[in-house]
């Protein structure tokens, strides 16, 4: 069955630093990916994914992600955080040919001012 | 539009309780979805439906049953609860199809069980 990974359970940054989110998952296959963010007390919001093409994916709030099918891997970046960043961030996947999604355990994001 | 509400937000329960949560959506999506959420454990999948009528289990189906008798409508039925239980409940909803469709959630139920 699918799985999914992510590196880190806690980050803490200051602001203005850059930040880097792993993710990895099992299915060797054509794969959707997602990566959402939930702010304290809210739901899950999309953030951004990638179907097809450039594996550099651009989203919502300054966040980027980089597909890289060897690795099996899509990490989230943002250059600089801010104090609102600080959220819980999920990276999920979803098979081509499925109707399900798969969840990672999720990171928590705490951003210092 | 409103996109996928869910009822009721909090609920407090005693063992043994049942309840039934609601998810509705305006969107016309095929995919319903609940999940459930605990610290350090992500969103599980409990239940989902492909369409009006068919439901089918996820990964941690056990102590809850579904029902999909409107396309707009998800609902998720706890017959007897018990502290295990204990979590916040996520509804989403995706169109049909083979596409980058992402899920749209719902903003949750607080479900305690004492």
């Amino acid at each position: 069955a699918q799985s999914v990974s992510q590196h880190n359970h806690h980050v803490i940054l200051s602001e203005a630093a850059s930040l880097e989110l792993g993710c990895n998952y099992s299915y060797g296959g054509t794969v959707n990916l997602f990566w959402y963010v939930q702010y304290p007390g809210q739901h899950l919001q999309l953030l951004l994914k990638y179907f097809s093409g450039d594996p550099l994916v651009k989203g919502i709030k300054g966040f980027e992600a980089e597909f890289i099918k060897s690795k099996f891997s899509f990490n989230l970046r943002k250059p600089s955080v801010q104090w609102s960043d600080t959220a819980e961030y999920f990276c999920a996947v979803r098979d081509n040919y499925g109707q399900n999604f798969v969840f990672g355990p999720g990171t928590r994001l705490s951003v210092l001012p | 539009n409103a996109g996928v509400t869910q009822t009721p937000k909090f609920r407090v329960l005693k063992t043994g309780q049942s309840m039934t949560l609601l998810c509705a959506q305006d969107m016309n999506h095929e995919y319903m979805y609940w999940y459930r959420q605990d610290p350090g454990m992500g969103l599980r999948l409990i239940h989902y439906s492909v369409g009006e009528g068919t439901t089918a289990k996820g990964e941690v189906p056990d102590g809850y049953n579904v029902s999909r008798l409107k396309k707009q409508n998800f609902l998720l039925g706890l017959e007897s609860a018990a502290p295990s239980q204990t979590s916040v409940y996520f509804c989403a909803s995706t169109p049909l199809g083979e596409g980058s469709y992402e899920q749209y959630f719902g903003p949750g139920t607080r479900l305690t069980v004492t």
